[in-house]
């Protein structure tokens, strides 16, 4: 069964660091979605993704954040300068249309020193 | 924006009992209702949802129920297994879209053997 990628697993990194999590969703999908959840809370919606363009962004989402899809099969989440409450576990999640499932994959754990 | 609400936030029951979960929502134009399942250490997994033209779904021994006047949705479990020990997070799109999910904050279901 097709599924959603996320590498890696766990990043850690400095305060002020740059990072790039990773997702490869489902290849016939076009809806494509980062969240995160912060240890023992709620997953929050950070950022939606059709066609090569940002749908819609939360206010979490501000210009330390961008979102790429490089070469049709990657989809990316940038965190330019990362700060102590980036750390979380960040989730992409990938929908064929609009109006289907989401799939979840099975997160990136971001620790920031 | 919308908003969902959940309790209780931890439930445990006994395996074979039924455990039942509750949701509200703000947003009267929301009209999808899914529910995840979350394992440790994994992404979302959507369990069942259901649409607001529709009152009740079933699906094995799932069921979830809306009542669009009350803005209030549930997830019964019956029978419950081992298995079914996770968290359980309900969710609402806003407004008449499917693709941003709004999560609750999670019930973490223990089933007593």
């Amino acid at each position: 069964e097709p599924e959603v990628t996320q590498t890696p697993s766990h990043q850690v990194t400095q305060m002020g660091q740059e990072v790039i999590l990773r997702c490869v969703p489902i290849s016939n999908h076009l809806y494509f979605y980062w969240y995160r959840q912060i240890l023992g809370q709620k997953v929050e919606f950070l950022v939606s993704f059709y066609n090569n363009e940002i749908s819609e962004k939360s206010e979490i989402f501000d210009d330390q954040f961008s979102v790429e899809r490089p070469d049709g099969s990657n989809f990316t989440l940038k965190i330019r300068s990362t700060k102590l409450e980036d750390s979380a576990m960040y989730f992409c999640a990938s929908q064929r249309q609009s109006i289907d499932e989401q799939f979840f994959g099975p997160g990136t754990r971001l620790t920031v020193l | 924006g919308e908003n969902v609400e959940q309790h209780p936030s931890t439930l445990s029951v006994q395996e074979g009992d039924s455990a039942v979960i509750k949701c509200t929502y703000s947003d009267s134009a929301s009209n999808y209702f899914p529910w995840y399942k979350q394992e440790l250490g994994k992404g979302p997994q959507l369990i069942i949802d259901i649409r607001s033209n529709v009152g009740e779904k079933k699906d094995q021994r799932i069921a979830v129920t809306l009542n669009k006047t009350a803005k209030h949705f549930s997830l019964h479990i019956t029978e419950t297994q081992p298995e079914d020990s996770a968290v359980y997070f309900c969710a609402a799109t806003p407004g008449n879209r499917d693709d941003k999910i709004i999560f609750g904050k999670g019930t973490r279901l223990h089933i007593l053997p």
